[in-house]
């Protein structure tokens, strides 16, 4: 496709469980983010990968969140030991550049701890 | 804490009125973003201001971009309904401390627009 595709699109799990939530970005776009946003605020920064490499995880809340993009292309957001305040949407965006460039979204997994 | 945050955090009007939200941000920028975001899912790329411009246009939407304050307005003109949605300013940042690459957004400004 031409967008960036998130999966799932909606996740509900237990607490205490793993999950796993794919981001597959525009092709060629080296820039790829994670943002989690809860209703009404903005998007949190998570972690910012240039390539295959994190440049920047210092928005990771916890080490029960991780994050690789082993080829540099698809991401994987993975979360351990999930808790109800994990509950949130989970944004993933890329861009040809990183920041100087426009960011493209996907539309998100929307994670339901219970 | 975040860098940029928007004011109003709410705006309503009628249609056909003009829009107007702003952007104050900390630290040094090379440009900044705006995007829109209907229903609380993915965010739309409205616009890209590069700090050494002052004003940029597209469509009905006009930015302006002051260094010197550490701020930005979007203007939407002539409103419509279909203009209901949250709206994020998004810059980088160059200050120390700062990631060159990452994108800081604010809360948001949460337009309505009634028919």
């Amino acid at each position: 496709g031409a967008g960036v595709s998130q999966t799932p699109s909606n996740k509900v799990t237990e607490k205490g469980k793993y999950v796993e939530l794919r981001c597959d970005p525009i092709s060629g776009h080296t820039a790829l983010y994670w943002y989690r946003q809860s209703l009404g605020q903005g998007p949190e920064f998570l972690i910012y990968f240039q390539g295959t490499g994190a440049a920047d995880d210092s928005g990771l809340p916890n080490d029960r969140f991780f994050a690789v993009r082993p080829e540099g292309s698809v991401s994987t957001l993975k979360i351990q030991r999930t808790e109800r305040g994990d509950s949130a949407v989970y944004l993933c965006a890329s861009s040809f550049q990183g920041a100087s460039t426009e960011a493209f979204f996907g539309q998100g997994t929307r994670l339901t701890v219970v | 804490s975040q860098q940029g945050e928007e004011d109003p955090q709410a705006l309503s009007i009628q249609e056909g009125e003009n829009a107007t939200m702003n952007c104050s941000y900390k630290t040094s920028i090379n440009n900044l973003q705006w995007y829109r975001q209907n229903s609380g899912r993915g965010l739309v790329h409205l616009i890209l201001i590069r700090s050494n411009e002052r004003e940029k246009h597209s469509g009905r939407l006009r930015v302006t971009l002051d260094t010197s304050k550490k701020s930005s307005s979007l203007l939407i003109t002539a409103s419509r309904a279909a203009d209901t949605a949250s709206y994020f300013c998004a810059t980088d940042a160059t200050g120390r401390g700062s990631t060159l690459g990452r994108l800081y957004f604010g809360r948001g400004t949460q337009l309505t627009v009634w028919p």
